[in-house]
């Protein structure tokens, strides 16, 4: 089983939809990231968190400690949120990622 | 501009000749890291590096070396290239404070391919 699970594997939604990505992880994490990579392979840190949320423009990202969740939210999504986004935990310098999300806005 | 330059960005070569991939990275990062992506398999962890000659392995070591002489050089050595490391490879950088590894930034990638 991997250490590290991300839902859905892709989502495709309608231009202004919220949208929802998971990530819940089996082991004791110091921190927990999550990246964007865009179609051309970019990778682009978005956010890490240790604990609470952390707000950037539309994008939301959650997690609890506790529950070993994390949730990263898009409100008012847009076609140029379409990429893949990962979730990332450290357990102590090592780095672990879930599979990926990919996500499509439609116009 | 802040950036971490990984190079060459492409290269298609045969088993057994050695080659190095370099990054580089211009914000003083004490944090170095080398991944690779495959389908289905996502980003792994290579090797990483705390700072100057520290260097750690990662989830995939096998088959590869890096070196840590100069904080902002990451080298990623293949001695002996076979055809299973062919893949798409990132390195990153960031600040470790506080005992967190800050967000970090990410190369453009280099797309190996061993024939």
């Amino acid at each position: 089983k991997n250490e590290v699970e991300q839902s859905p594997q892709n989502l495709t939604a309608q231009e202004g939809e919220f949208i929802t990505i998971n990530c819940s992880y089996s082991v004791g994490i110091s921190a927990l990231h999550w990246l964007q990579q865009h179609p051309g392979g970019g990778i682009v840190s978005l956010f890490m968190l240790s604990s609470g949320k952390k707000k950037h423009g539309r994008l939301i990202a959650t997690i609890n400690i506790q529950e070993k969740h994390s949730s990263l939210h898009i409100t008012a999504s847009h076609p140029r949120d379409s990429a893949v986004y990962i979730c990332a935990v450290r357990v102590n310098n090592d780095m672990r990622f879930g599979a990926g999300t990919r996500l499509t806005v439609k116009p | 501009e802040a950036q971490v330059t990984q190079n060459p960005r492409y290269l298609i070569t045969v088993t057994g000749k050695k080659l190095t991939v370099t990054c580089s990275q211009n914000m003083n990062h004490e944090y170095m890291s080398w991944y690779r992506q495959d389908p289905g398999l996502g980003l792994r962890q290579i090797y990483y590096s705390m700072n100057v000659e520290v260097t750690d392995k990662g989830d995939v070591p096998e088959g590869y070396k890096v070196s840590r002489k100069e904080k902002r050089n990451f080298p990623l050595i293949l001695e002996s290239p076979s055809p299973n490391q062919t893949s798409l490879y990132f390195c990153a950088s960031s600040f470790p404070s506080g005992g967190f590894i800050q967000p970090q930034h990410f190369g453009d990638g280099t797309r190996l391919s061993i024939l």
